[in-house]
């Protein structure tokens, strides 16, 4: 297992098109994070998933960002009508539940440039 | 509102020195807490962490960090940085589900 992979690394988008971020998450691990990331601050909490199910989502998130886990496996974050302030790193993170639930393990994330 | 404040954005120190970064939180009830690491480059990985028990935690590369409930801090320290350390310093809290990071702490060691 090589850990938790993202991709792509680097997205250039003209504002108002759609994006797609997948992560791959630790295979044995079955909760399923998205931070979103910018130039100063700590990581900000999404959203994030036990299995397929999706618990808890930010206040904060937009309508037009969309995070599915169809299969309990890889995670997808959909950003609609991009916008210059969704300019930011996303980061998926992965844990177990449970004992180990507080213990995240970070990809290297995708960073989003909206011109 | 639930915070994690980080005091110092920004920390310059020559190899050799000590180190202590601080780190507050407002959540009541039980909280876990943790300290990641960025180094330049690469992602966050895990420093060290907190769950219960005995206050002062040792991490990874000979940081420390301890937790002081009256005041609801988590500072780490390590007795003598080196350049190696020069890296990006984030202090976490989960009271939940939810893992809520400090804005970070830009250390810089000078060789």
């Amino acid at each position: 297992d090589t850990g938790v992979s993202q991709d792509p690394r680097h997205k250039i988008t003209k504002r108002g098109q759609n994006v797609t971020f997948r992560c791959d998450p630790i295979s044995e691990h079955n909760r399923l994070y998205w931070y979103r990331q910018t130039l100063g601050q700590g990581p900000e909490f999404l959203t994030y998933f036990q299995n397929e199910a999706q618990l808890e989502k930010s206040r904060l998130l937009s309508d037009r960002f969309s995070a599915e886990r169809p299969k309990g496996s890889f995670s997808t974050l959909e950003i609609q009508r991009t916008e210059q302030g969704d300019s930011a790193m996303y980061l998926c993170a992965s844990s177990l539940a449970g004992s180990g639930a507080n213990v995240l393990t970070f990809g290297a994330g995708s960073r989003l440039t909206v011109l | 509102a639930q915070s994690v404040s980080q005091h110092n954005h920004h920390v310059i120190l020559s190899e050799a020195a000590s180190l202590e970064l601080g780190c507050n939180y407002s959540y009541g009830g039980t909280v876990n807490l943790f300290w990641y690491v960025q180094y330049p480059g690469q992602h966050l990985q895990l420093l060290l962490k907190y769950f219960s028990g005995d206050p002062l935690v040792k991490g990874i590369k000979g940081f420390e960090a301890e937790f002081i409930k009256s005041k609801f801090s988590f500072n780490l320290r390590k007795p003598s940085v080196q350049w190696s350390d020069t890296a990006e310093y984030f202090c976490a809290v989960n009271s939940r589900n939810d893992m809520r990071f400090g804005a970070g702490t830009r250390l810089t060691v000078k060789p």
